[in-house]
């Protein structure tokens, strides 16, 4: 059972445009979300985060929506480049008794393209 | 600058054999954790730790062993290799919880189990 779900494995944009990623969860105890990037053959590392009582949070040209009535959120990257190239990881804070605990759930990732 | 290492960074093993995956960090962090990411999934937790002598399983520990006996190394063991083992194991740590303090992650152990 999928607790964290990220629907397209790949997105391909061009340079300069505007990348959108997406990922829709099923728990609502869930409290934290965050972002992670990953190249070939390196470890994930973090991008951005949000808590569950926000609705948007901003890190230069990354920025991350959360809808909780929907119970998804997207990464929005303006604008791209060719070195944002990677698989992106969504990932959620909790489990299946709550939401503050030290565990994170991770998505399957999206393998973003960026065309020159 | 060495952050999170994890040896090593490749290993072929056989059915039954066992060995035991080396992670350490130099950057003090209390938390210490253990995943799994198979061909297009998700990283899966396998252990974490928040202190030294302080352990607990997460999503899929079945087949692992953990010990945390200082703040810098946290070893994962695995007994009796089998073929459902074969993954790329990641390391992480972080100074606190993983939404105050993101994780930083090692650049992996590719398992394969004959």
């Amino acid at each position: 059972d999928q607790q964290v779900k990220q629907n397209s494995p790949s997105l391909s944009v061009q340079e300069g445009r505007i990348s959108i990623l997406n990922c829709d969860y099923t728990n609502s105890m869930f409290d934290y979300f965050l972002w992670y990037k990953k190249y070939p053959a390196e470890g994930p590392t973090f991008l951005i985060s949000i808590s569950s009582i926000k609705d948007k949070n901003e890190d230069g040209r990354f920025t991350v929506f959360l809808n909780k009535s929907a119970k998804h959120l997207s990464l929005h990257i303006v604008p791209s480049q060719p070195g944002d190239s990677a698989v992106y990881f969504c990932a959620a804070r909790g489990d299946i008794y709550g939401g503050a605990t030290n565990k994170l759930i991770f998505g399957t990732g999206t393998l973003l393209a960026v065309q020159p | 600058n060495a952050g999170v290492t994890q040896t090593p960074k490749f290993r072929i093993l056989k059915i039954g054999q066992s060995m035991t995956l080396q992670c350490t960090q130099d950057m003090n962090h209390n938390y210490m954790y253990w995943y799994r990411q198979d061909p297009g999934m998700g990283l899966k937790l396998i252990y974490y730790s928040v202190g030294a002598g302080i352990t607990d399983k997460g999503e899929v520990p079945n087949g692992y062993n953990v010990s945390r006996s200082t703040t810098e190394d946290f070893p994962l063991r695995l007994e009796l290799a089998a073929p459902s083992q074969t993954s790329v194991y990641f390391c992480a740590s972080s100074y606190s919880t993983p939404v105050n303090q993101p994780q930083h992650f090692g650049d992996g152990t590719r398992l394969s189990i004959l």
